[in-house]
């Protein structure tokens, strides 16, 4: 079936930039999301790609999608204690529209 | 703006007993989901629901059960709460689509002793 896999944790210095990546199975996922969650919050929506897209930039976040090796990765410019939070990587399900499958989520610690 | 709106931020709850934790939005939303989050685990789904009165089993739909009698309400409940559900439920609704997002409520956090 559908897997996602991120790594666990990723500690950086606060001004450094954040790489966290993902990898998933399914060549036919159409959009894939990038989620965060703050400690003691649900989860928000940071940002997507459609799979026909290598790369998508927003302010200090950029999405790289590599399909060949399905690879995404979210890059945070200039990480400030406030990104400090949960990021869920997702890709909806192909086998049912209506779900995603996620990642185990990365914890993004920035230390001062 | 989108709000999902859960009923309780923290609950505890002894074994056996029966457990109601219920979700609003107020978005219209076809599709309402329940997850529970674990260290470790990541985010599992329960149940979902596309539909009033229409669900379907999740990845651990054991010993749960959800009601949908209304578009926006869609309500998770433990028959007889065991101390294994301990941990943190979390409500999300999304509108029918492919580029749609999950809107996600600030969770409930069950302990059972």
């Amino acid at each position: 079936g559908e897997d996602v896999e991120q790594s666990l944790f990723l500690s950086v210095r606060e001004g450094d930039s954040s790489v966290i990546n993902c990898t998933y199975t399914d060549s036919s996922s159409t959009y894939l999301y990038w989620y965060k969650q703050e400690p003691g919050a649900g989860l928000q929506l940071l940002t997507y790609i459609f799979s026909n897209m290598d790369m998508k930039q927003d302010q200090r976040l950029t999405v790289l999608l590599n399909k060949k090796d399905k690879h995404l990765s979210l890059r945070i410019a200039d990480t400030q204690t406030g990104d400090s939070a949960i990021y869920f990587c997702a890709e909806r399900d192909a086998g049912n529209n209506r779900k995603l499958i996620w990642g185990l989520g990365t914890s993004l610690a920035v230390n001062p | 703006d989108v709000k999902v709106t859960q009923s309780s931020r923290y609950l505890v709850k002894r074994t056996g007993e029966k457990v109601f934790l219920e979700c609003v939005q107020d978005m219209d939303h076809e599709n309402m989901f329940w997850y529970r989050q674990d260290p470790g685990l990541g985010l599992r789904l329960i149940y979902f629901s596309y539909d009033v009165k229409m669900k379907e089993k999740g990845d651990i739909p054991e010993g749960y059960s959800v009601s949908r009698e209304k578009k926006e309400r869609f309500s998770l409940i433990l028959e007889s709460a065991s101390t294994n559900q301990t941990s943190m439920y979390l409500c999300a609704s999304r509108r029918d689509g492919i580029r749609t997002e999950a809107f996600f409520g600030q969770g409930t956090r069950l302990t059972v002793v």
